[in-house]
């Protein structure tokens, strides 16, 4: 099975939303409601933002959040801070041999 | 809080098998949740490896599955992961990770360069 297409970058000012899409097909994404997104800052492991498509864990801000529409889903960043620059990964469960997709990632700056 | 440290050679010869155990602290492996283990290329993206059950059940990326096998070993609250045969393309930040949900991994490791060469 093939990863998850992002695009490899996508930008935006400070105070302005940004929104990342993930694009797979009907036996992943479009399947299952168990899509993750990750923020990774260089040299640093992988963190949690979104799970299960639109939830946060305890911790992340609400100006992250996450959807999902046939078999694409999306990471809209709204409000845009310094901190947010950073790769973002998608990830969806691709049921069959319980296998698990990630996406390219996308770099994210914030101009 | 969760916390997980990987350990291991951080220099593999071609052929030969990596081995990487992902020590847990904060949480018993028995009680619950996915181990698994997650690598990236230096300058690429994430992949995902394989994951286990607190009961010993395992899955694997089935690119991999020939030639991973990830163990639990709940005597002393930590986790392994064996990849034989490697070669340069098995060169990877290699993370354990675990979490409540099949692609959900909460707690992650800091990471450890594995470098295939001769």
């Amino acid at each position: 099975q093939s990863a998850l297409t992002q695009p490899p970058s996508a930008s935006g000012s400070p105070g302005q939303s940004v929104t990342i899409s993930c694009t797979g097909t009907s036996s992943d994404v479009g399947a299952y409601n168990f899509v993750s997104w990750y923020q990774q800052h260089p040299g640093r492991a992988p963190k949690l933002m979104i799970y299960e498509v639109n939830k946060r864990p305890s911790g992340v801000p609400d100006r992250f959040s996450g959807s999902k529409s046939g078999n694409a889903a999306s990471l809209t960043v709204s409000g845009l801070q310094a901190e947010d620059e950073a790769d973002y990964y998608c990830s969806s469960y691709a049921g069959g041999s319980n296998n698990v997709l990630f996406g390219g990632g996308t770099k994210l700056a914030v101009l | 809080q969760v916390q997980l440290q990987e350990s291991g050679p951080g220099l593999v010869k071609p052929s030969e098998t990596l081995s990487l155990t992902c020590a847990v602290s904060g949480y018993s492996i028995s009680s619950g949740y996915y181990w698994g283990w997650i690598r990236q290329p230096p300058g690429k993206g994430l992949e995902w490896i394989g994951r286990i059950y607190h009961s010993g059940n395992t899955y694997y990326n089935p690119s991999l599955k020939s030639r991973v096998t990830i163990s639990v070993d709940t005597s002393n609250n930590q986790f392994s992961l064996k990849l034989n045969s490697v070669t340069a393309a098995d060169t990877a930040v290699y993370y354990c990770a675990s979490g409540e949900g099949l692609v959900r991994f909460d707690y992650w490791g800091q990471g450890t360069l594995v470098t295939v060469s001769s």
